[in-house]
Formats: structure tokens, C-alpha cells, sequence
């Protein structure tokens, strides 16, 4: 069974471009979480969603930030006009329905944004 | 928001040594979660719990959740080589029913052989 995948690994984007990190679920699992972690910090929450609804954006940036779980492919979250700022690791985890122990949370290796 | 303060931030022992973490906040978890992360990775899954005062035993990692619902701890007892990482608590705040996880900074632990 393969577990969450993200894709890509790492991912360099000059100031103003746009970056497209996505995160394909697994197996049987539709709810998604995107987590951003800073260097030398914790994971903190970004965004929650099922298939095609956004449950819980409250950790999202206002602006420039968009996350999408569609009906069909992997979620994807969409970074507009990266700033320097913007450079962390973003991990997404996945769990089969929502009230699911944190036991069966699943997350994947992350992609690794560089902003230059 | 809720916040986790764990300490301490580093440690470096000798193989064989035990060792004990711990997580704090001033807000109640329902939830208390034990992770390893390895670099170039996400992180892992040590121990869950999910009642307070509970002890739960992973091998040679034991973890416990606070009585008041604010704190945890991590021990991890005959350290070994592989046991370096960054270990980090997690908790998920009462009043939540999804996996909307509060983490703390993180413990970075190295082992000398």
C-alpha cells in the first residue's frame, strides 16, 4: 500500500513565481491536511478539507494561499507570488473520515520549498 | 491559539543513557501525540494517548498524559544510536473532533555510541 505522496520533494521558485505542491491521499483516505513547518520549528496547521470542501482554513495565510481537494486527482496547494518568507517544508497527512483516531493519520514526506 | 512549550530543546547523551522530554500548555488537549521526525522526512507516529493519566509503553519509549490534560512527557529508556531525531508533542485541543494538531518546537536529540 503506498502511504501519502507528495510530489515534489523539493521545489525552488524565484520571488513572484508560483508554486504548486501536491499531495495525493491514501488509499481509501479523503480527508486532507496541509501543515507548514518553518526551519527548526514545529508543524503548524495550515488547512483541513474533504473532497471538494474546505472544512477548517483557519491556519491559512490570507492571501496568496489557496488549497483544493477535487472530486478527482490529488489535493493541491497553490502559492501565489512567493516571497523569501515562503520557503519551509509543507507537509500533507491524510485519514480515512473525519473523527478518525490520531493513530491512523498519515503523513507524507513533504515537499521542500526554496524561494530565491 | 493554543501553544505547546516543550522542552528541552536539545540533548546530547551517551548510548545506554535514558531520557525525558516534556511538553506544557496552558490550554486543555484531548489528545496527547508522541512523533519522530528523521531530515528529508515526515514525521512518525511514536505513541498516542487519550486519556488523562494514562501511560503508554512503546517498547522502550513510555509516554504519559497529564492529570490537569495541560502537559505530557517522553521517556525513552537505554538509548541507542538510531534513536537520534527531532521528537516532537502534539496535542489536538478539546473541543475538536478532526485531526487539527497542535505541535510544540521539538526536542532535537543526538547519541553519542
Amino acid at each position: 500500500n503506498a502511504g501519502v505522496m507528495q510530489n515534489p520533494r523539493h521545489l525552488v521558485r524565484r520571488r513572484g513565481q508560483e508554486a504548486r505542491l501536491r499531495c495525493s491521499p491514501m488509499k481509501g483516505h479523503s480527508h486532507v491536511y496541509w501543515y507548514r513547518q518553518l526551519p527548526e520549528e514545529g508543524l503548524k496547521f495550515m488547512v483541513y478539507l474533504q473532497k471538494e470542501n474546505i472544512i477548517d482554513e483557519s491556519g491559512m495565510p490570507k492571501e496568496r494561499f489557496s488549497a483544493e481537494f477535487p472530486k478527482e486527482g490529488p489535493s493541491i496547494l497553490r502559492i501565489q507570488q512567493v516571497v523569501r518568507g515562503d520557503s519551509a517544508a509543507y507537509f500533507c497527512a491524510s485519514s480515512p473520515q473525519d473523527g478518525t483516531p490520531a493513530c491512523c493519520y498519515t503523513f507524507g514526506s513533504g515537499t521542500r520549498l526554496t524561494v530565491v | 491559539g493554543q501553544q505547546l512549550n516543550q522542552s528541552p530543546q536539545s540533548m546530547f547523551i551517551q548510548e545506554g543513557e535514558d531520557v525525558s522530554m516534556n511538553c506544557t500548555s496552558s490550554s486543555i488537549f484531548n489528545t496527547w501525540l508522541w512523533y519522530k521526525q528523521e531530515p528529508g522526512e515526515g514525521p512518525v507516529l511514536l505513541i498516542a494517548l487519550y486519556k488523562a493519566g494514562e501511560l503508554t509503553s512503546n517498547g522502550r519509549l513510555t509516554a504519559q498524559f497529564g492529570i490537569t490534560r495541560k502537559d505530557s512527557f517522553l521517556n525513552i529508556s537505554a538509548s541507542i544510536p538510531s534513536d537520534v531525531g527531532i521528537y516532537f508533542c502534539a496535542g489536538i485541543p478539546g473541543g475538536t473532533s478532526y485531526g487539527k494538531l497542535t505541535f510544540g518546537q521539538g526536542t532535537i536529540l543526538t547519541v553519542h555510541p
